[in-house]
Order: structure tokens, then sequence, then C-alpha cells
């Protein structure tokens, strides 16, 4: 079964300095990995996604995400952190059911931007 | 394309009411997902929807849970006589055929007094 592990739950950085949330999965097959952001009381937006072509991934924001089968890892990263990027981040992993892709999320990691 | 809408986006009731919320996908998208967010977790899928048919449910989806999407295109999911643990963002999303993509609306955050 596929599953997600986000490595720490809530992430502080200085704005300005390197993003790091950090995603390891679990999956039987080539999976489809996902990484979306919630703002307070809203609902969730796509950042980016990876389905087996590039390993990386650049999506919307300024954020990244490298694909490392060995390490089964889909950290995401972002080179200068910004007061707008203050979140709740979540990375998921698809599993295909009769033809859909369920989505199974990790716990969320709070990003947190200090001036 | 005005994305995925969630009608209403805050309800507050009493344990034993029954609710109902409705989401309204993307025009064209022909699958319609939902799911629930506890506080401090992530969504967790609760039912699928390709068209009009219900395809899959999880086990989360008890008896007191029941979701529609009679013609293919808006859904409803009701709780019946509602639970405290019922308390959850309830998140809606809809892609196209084939995508693997999918469109979360602004959710309805539930609380059970």
């Amino acid at each position: 079964a596929q599953s997600v592990t986000q490595l720490g739950s809530h992430v502080s950085v200085s704005e300005g300095a390197l993003v790091l949330l950090r995603c390891n999965y679990s999956s039987s097959v080539p999976p489809y990995l996902f990484w979306y952001v919630q703002y307070p009381n809203q609902g969730l937006q796509l950042l980016l996604k990876y389905t087996s072509a590039a390993t990386l991934v650049k999506g919307i924001n300024g954020f990244e995400a490298e694909f490392k089968k060995s390490e089964t890892s889909f950290h995401l990263t972002k080179p200068s952190a910004h007061m707008s990027d203050a979140a709740e981040y979540f990375c998921a992993v698809s599993r295909i059911i009769q033809g859909a892709q369920k989505l199974v999320f990790g716990q969320g990691t709070r990003l947190t931007i200090n001036p | 394309d005005t994305g995925v809408s969630q009608d209403p986006r805050h309800k507050i009731t009493k344990r034993g009411q029954n609710v109902t919320f409705r989401c309204d996908p993307i025009s064209e998208h022909n699958r319609l997902y939902w799911y629930r967010q506890t506080l401090g977790q992530g969504p967790e899928f609760l039912t699928y929807f390709q068209n009009e048919a219900q395809l899959e449910k999880s086990r989360l989806l008890s008896d007191r849970f029941s979701a529609e999407r009679p013609k293919g295109s808006f859904s409803t999911l009701e709780i019946q006589r509602t639970e405290q643990g019922d308390s959850a963002m309830y998140l809606c999303a809809s892609s196209l055929w084939e995508s693997e993509t999918q469109y979360f609306g602004p959710g309805t955050r539930l609380l059970v007094l």
C-alpha cells in the first residue's frame, strides 16, 4: 500500500533562507507524487507533481522537488523563503482506484517564516 | 473555469442533527472526490465518483454518511445523526478523465457541539 511520511511537523526558517521540506514515500509501483500547499481556512493548491518524467520538477512560487527513487524521497525546496510562503504543506502519493487517482497524504509540515 | 466551489464554508450543528454539504466541481470534470481533514492531519479519502457512479467508498465512511452525484455534475455529502467526532474540514476535489491532477475546493468546516 502507498504511504507518505513527512519528516518534521513544523519547520521554521528566516526570510531569504533555503526552505527544505522532507517527504519519503512507500509504493509498490512507480508512484505519482504531489506537493500541495494549504493556507489557513482554505483548500489545497497544487504546487507541483511528479509523473515519471523529469526527476527534477519545478512548480509554482519558485518551489521545486527532486524525485530520488534510491532514497524513496521527494523533498520540496525553495532557494529563498518569502513571508508569503508561510502555510501548511502536504506531500501526497496517488493510488489508482478503478482508473482514478486516490491521493494518500502525509500529515503535513507547517512552515513558519521569521522576518 | 471558476474552480471547485463548496457550500457552506462553515457549519455549526448540534450532536444528533443531520447536515448536508454541496460541491460544484470544475465544469466538464467527470471525476469528483471527497476527503476529510481533521485538525493537524492530512486529508483522508472518503469517496469517489466517476460521472454519477460512486465507485469507491472508504471504510471511514460509516452508514451515517451518504454521498450522491445525481446528474454527474454537483455532489452532496450528507451526515446523519452527527457526532462530535465528525467535526472536521470536508474537502471536495475534481479532475478530468485520466488526469492525475485533482483540484480542490475551499472546504466546508463542520463543528459538532
